[in-house]
């Protein structure tokens, strides 16, 4: 099982739109996971989906399960200074992993004024 | 409402200097990991304990030990540190069932020079 993010840095102006990439390998039927870590801080939570064609969304950004495309992109409409931060995608296979979190490398995310 | 805790923040060591890293968490989890943090590589599970009692080997234990001292708490160990175990590193629980993710600590900074 393993989880790709598309590359970082990623730097954008204030109230642009934001994608960012997550697909994923699993053997299994994972459930996936967005998690936000702000400078000089822990992860924390950002949103989740269990199962495919699911839709998590918080703090006005979404991502949908894809299973054809084993995929679970990051996505905001507009998107704000204080989403600066450090994206991690993960995902979670109970029955062949035992559970265990397994994360992408991370993008980091700039969003100037 | 602590969460996890982490102690130390920041910890400086000497080559060959021991330290155990501390994280108790108050949410009556099962299961705490231990990762470290370095740049470019995500996350990376160093151990894990699905339960309290037992404790089981991540992708790169090499260096570390662990204690499940009680369902609270999960202890790392350096005996002997090395400069490539500079690093930061997080504490986090789970409950097992089902998955809603993982809540972690804030981080410990640790150099070794």
């Amino acid at each position: 099982d393993s989880v790709t993010q598309m590359e970082g840095p990623v730097t954008l102006s204030e109230e642009a739109f934001l994608t960012i990439n997550c697909t994923y390998t699993a053997t299994g039927y994972p459930s996936l996971f967005w998690y936000v870590q702000y400078p000089g801080e822990g992860l924390q939570l950002l949103l989740k989906a269990t199962k495919a064609d699911d839709k998590g969304s918080n703090k006005g950004f979404e991502a949908t399960y894809r299973k054809e495309t084993t995929s679970f992109h990051l996505e905001k409409g507009s998107v704000q200074v204080s989403d600066s931060a450090v994206y991690f995608c993960a995902l979670s296979d109970q029955d062949n992993q035992g559970g265990k979190l397994i994360f992408g490398q991370g993008t980091e995310l700039s969003v100037k004024p | 409402n602590a969460g996890v805790t982490q102690t130390p923040k920041f910890q400086v060591l000497k080559t060959g200097q021991s330290m155990t890293l501390q994280c108790a968490q108050d949410m009556n989890h099962n299961s705490m990991y231990w990762y470290r943090q370095d740049p470019g590589m995500g996350l990376r599970l160093i151990y894990y304990s699905a339960s309290e009692g037992t404790t089981d080997k991540g992708e790169v234990p090499n260096g570390y030990n662990v204690s499940r001292l009680n369902k609270r708490e999960f202890s790392l160990r350096l005996e002997s540190a090395a400069p490539s175990q500079t690093s930061v590193y997080f504490c986090a629980s789970s409950a097992r069932d089902p998955p809603y993710g993982y809540t972690f600590g804030s981080g410990t900074r640790l150099t070794v020079v």
